[in-house]
C-alpha cells in the first residue's frame, strides 16, 4: 500500500485496550470538526464530527471530544481492533466556510 | 466505497507535461472539493467547486486549474508539471457547499508521480 506519511506520530496499542488520539488545532474561528481515517492506499474515511456548540459526542465505539479553551480535539476508540489500524486525521472547518484544514495525522497500530 | 469515483488511480508523467484528473460526486451531491496529499505537506484544500461555480481556493498554484461541468463531474488540470507535484490528489463531494458542516465523502484518489 501507499505510505502517506514516514514520519507521523504512532500510537501503539494492544487489541481490546482503548485508544486515544489527540489533536490541536489552529483556528479558533473553527466551528466544525471532523475525525478522518485512511487506510493504506485509500481516500480518508468520514468517522465521527463535532460543532463547536458541543463538548462531546459518542458514535460506534468512538467518541469525540472537543476543547475550546485550549483548542484541542481527542479521539477515543473503545476495545480497538485490529481493522483500526490506521492513519487518523482531525479536520478543522472554519466558521462559514467549506475547505477543512487537516492535522497533521497519527498513525495508529493495533497489535494482537 | 464513498460513491465518489476519480480517474485514472495511478498516472506516470514527465516534467513539464500537463494531466487531467477526474472526479465524480456522490449522487445529489453539488459541491466538490479537491485536496492534494504529499508526504512533506499532508492533506492540503486546493479547490472547491459548488454546482458548477468556483466556491473556496486554497493552496492551488496557478499552473492548476479546475472546473466543474453542468453534470456535476469535476477535472482537476495540472500543468508545466514538476517533480514536487507528485503526490495523491484526492476528491470529496458533499450534499451542499455554501455552509458549514458539510460532511465530505473522499474518493480513492489520484496518484501522481512526476519524472
Amino acid at each position: 500500500g501507499e505510505s502517506v506519511g514516514l514520519h507521523l506520530p504512532t500510537l501503539s496499542v494492544q487489541e481490546g485496550d482503548n485508544s486515544i488520539i489527540n489533536c490541536a488545532y489552529s483556528n479558533s474561528a473553527s466551528d466544525y470538526f471532523i475525525w478522518y481515517k485512511q487506510e493504506s492506499g485509500k481516500g480518508p474515511q468520514f468517522i465521527i464530527d463535532i460543532r463547536s456548540n458541543m463538548d462531546k459526542r459518542q458514535g460506534q465505539r468512538v467518541t469525540v471530544l472537543l476543547n475550546k479553551t485550549v483548542k484541542h480535539l481527542s479521539l477515543q476508540i473503545a476495545a480497538t481492533q485490529p481493522g483500526d489500524s490506521a492513519v487518523y486525521f482531525c479536520a478543522e472547518n472554519p466558521h462559514a466556510g467549506n475547505m477543512l484544514t487537516f492535522g497533521g495525522g497519527t498513525r495508529l497500530m493495533v497489535k494482537p | 466505497d464513498s460513491g465518489v469515483t476519480q480517474t485514472p488511480k495511478h498516472l506516470i508523467t514527465a516534467t513539464g507535461q500537463r494531466v487531467t484528473l477526474r472526479c465524480s460526486p456522490r449522487s445529489g451531491d453539488l459541491s466538490v472539493y479537491w485536496y492534494q496529499q504529499s508526504l512533506d505537506q499532508g492533506l492540503q484544500f486546493l479547490i472547491q467547486y459548488y454546482n458548477g461555480e468556483e466556491r473556496a481556493k486554497g493552496n492551488i498554484l496557478e499552473r492548476f486549474s479546475a472546473q466543474q461541468f453542468p453534470d456535476l463531474h469535476s477535472e482537476l488540470n495540472l500543468s508545466s508539471l514538476e517533480l514536487g507535484d507528485s503526490a495523491l490528489y484526492f476528491c470529496a463531494s458533499s450534499v451542499r457547499g455554501d455552509t458549514s458542516y458539510n460532511e465530505q465523502f473522499f474518493g480513492p484518489g489520484t496518484r501522481l508521480t512526476v519524472l
